[in-house]
């Protein structure tokens, strides 16, 4: 069961574009996660939101939680190729112990 | 910085062969994992760990068992290695609510 999806899967813009990438989920999380990976290297934790409604920034990137802790979105903005990758979203149920669910990744191609 | 190394960055079995893929933390984190990384799949939970000698299987633990006999060292088995294991390895340990992955394995098995 996938409890987590991911939207879109796939993604190619041009140096400049802003995009946004939703993760969705029906389910309640204690905490949500973002990662890239950059092809045949491990993911790279980008944020992690815990409280519904907070939003976080990285440079030009922009990571929100939904008020009810259910969904969350990465806007980036003026999209350059190095943002080119795969992101993961990856939620927590339950606060410190228990694994991490992830969603199925957005590949994001940004061309110059 | 949070480290979390895998042994090998590739590796190459036969059908049958016993594997073992080790990974080290180095921040004394208690929850440690391992998934599998394939095309269109997304990672999937192998097993994971949250204290020494403790274990938890995951979503899809046949095929594979695991070890923690140190808490920095978390160890993956394939104890007869089949071509449907060929995949992308990856280590984890989490601490709190954020998870640190090593680089990955990239296993082939022929």
């Amino acid at each position: 069961t996938q409890l987590l999806e991911q939207s879109p899967q796939f993604l190619s813009i041009q140096e400049g574009e802003n995009l946004t990438v939703y993760c969705n989920s029906s389910s309640v999380f204690s905490s949500l996660q973002w990662y890239r990976q950059e092809p045949g290297e491990g993911p790279v934790l980008l944020v992690t939101v815990v409280t519904g409604g907070e939003v976080k920034k990285l440079k030009r990137l922009t990571f929100q939680f939904g008020d009810a802790r259910k969904d969350s979105s990465l806007h980036i903005t003026a999209a350059q190729p190095g943002d080119t990758g795969l992101y993961l979203c990856a939620g927590a149920r339950a606060s410190n112990t228990g694994k991490l669910i992830f969603g199925q990744g957005t590949t994001l191609q940004v061309k110059p | 910085d949070v480290k979390v190394t895998q042994s090998s960055r590739y590796l190459v079995k036969r059908t049958g062969e016993k594997v073992f893929l080790e990974c080290v933390q180095d921040m004394d984190h208690e929850n440690m994992f391992w998934y599998r990384q394939d095309p269109g799949l997304g990672l999937r939970l192998i097993y994971f760990s949250y204290d020494v000698k403790m274990k938890e299987k995951g979503d899809i633990p046949e095929g594979y068992s695991v070890s923690r006999e140190k808490k920095e060292r978390f160890s993956l088995i394939l104890e007869s290695a089949s071509t449907n294991q060929t995949s992308m390895y990856l280590c984890a340990s989490r601490y709190d609510r954020s998870a640190y992955f090593g680089p990955g394995t990239r296993l082939t098995v022929l």
